[in-house]
């Protein structure tokens, strides 16, 4: 069946760090990759998306390359921020009125 | 893009008692969703909520516990029956629009279970 894979957390980052956050997906055919963000308290948002091979969606200095080869949606940022702490889940829709797929999530947390 | 509105945003409820969540669309959507996001979990689905036919419940979860209704293409509601400590969660509404490939989501409801 469809799934998404995430790297486990809690990631802890010192401010202006590199981030990678790692995404794999199990799924037939061309889904719709997603990036959503939980703020503490807050509800999802979207943060970034893909909806084919090679796309790169990117928002607020991330970014995520669909790589259909290595089944992939990676989440980088050059420089993180403190108010980037949050929990990233990576996610996948299979079709147009089919369901969304999330990842367990990864927690951040950004250190001045 | 569409602005999903959930009611009540968190609310404590004591146990056997049932909470009804509203979710209202700025905007006719095809499809919506119920997750339930578990303390410290990841989202999982509940159902699809269908306008004019019954919900479409995932593998785990009931229409006895968990009634949802859709009597139209801008508002669902789930009900949580019968609560237990172990319901309290957050509880999201999902739309999506067939337009383009996004899921809105509302900003949930985060219910306690005493």
């Amino acid at each position: 069946g469809n799934s998404v894979t995430q790297m486990e957390g809690p990631v802890t980052l010192s401010e202006e760090a590199f981030l990678t956050i790692n995404c794999t997906y199990t799924a037939t055919g061309y889904p719709s990759l997603f990036w959503y963000v939980q703020y503490p308290g807050e509800g999802l948002q979207l943060l970034l998306k893909a909806t084919k091979a090679d796309d790169k969606g990117s928002n607020k200095g991330f970014e995520a390359t669909y790589r259909k080869e290595t089944t992939s949606f990676h989440l980088e940022k050059g420089s993180v921020q403190v108010s980037d702490s949050a929990v990233y889940f990576c996610a996948l829709l299979k079709t147009s009125y089919d369901k969304v797929i999330f990842g367990p999530g990864t927690s951040l947390s950004v250190i001045p | 893009s569409a602005v999903i509105s959930q009611k009540p945003s968190r609310d404590i409820c004591q146990r056997g008692t049932s909470l009804t969540i509203q979710c209202q669309v700025d905007s006719q959507v095809t499809m919506m969703f119920w997750y339930r996001q578990q303390p410290g979990q990841s989202l999982t689905l509940i159902a699809t909520a269908n306008q004019g036919s019954e919900a479409t419940y995932e593998s785990g979860f009931v229409i006895d516990k968990f009634p949802i209704s859709r009597p139209n293409l801008t508002f669902s509601t789930l009900t949580v029956s019968n609560m237990s400590p172990e319901d309290s969660s957050i509880y999201l509404c999902s739309a999506w629009t067939g337009v383009n490939t996004e899921a809105f989501f509302g900003q949930g409801t985060r219910l306690t279970v005493v």
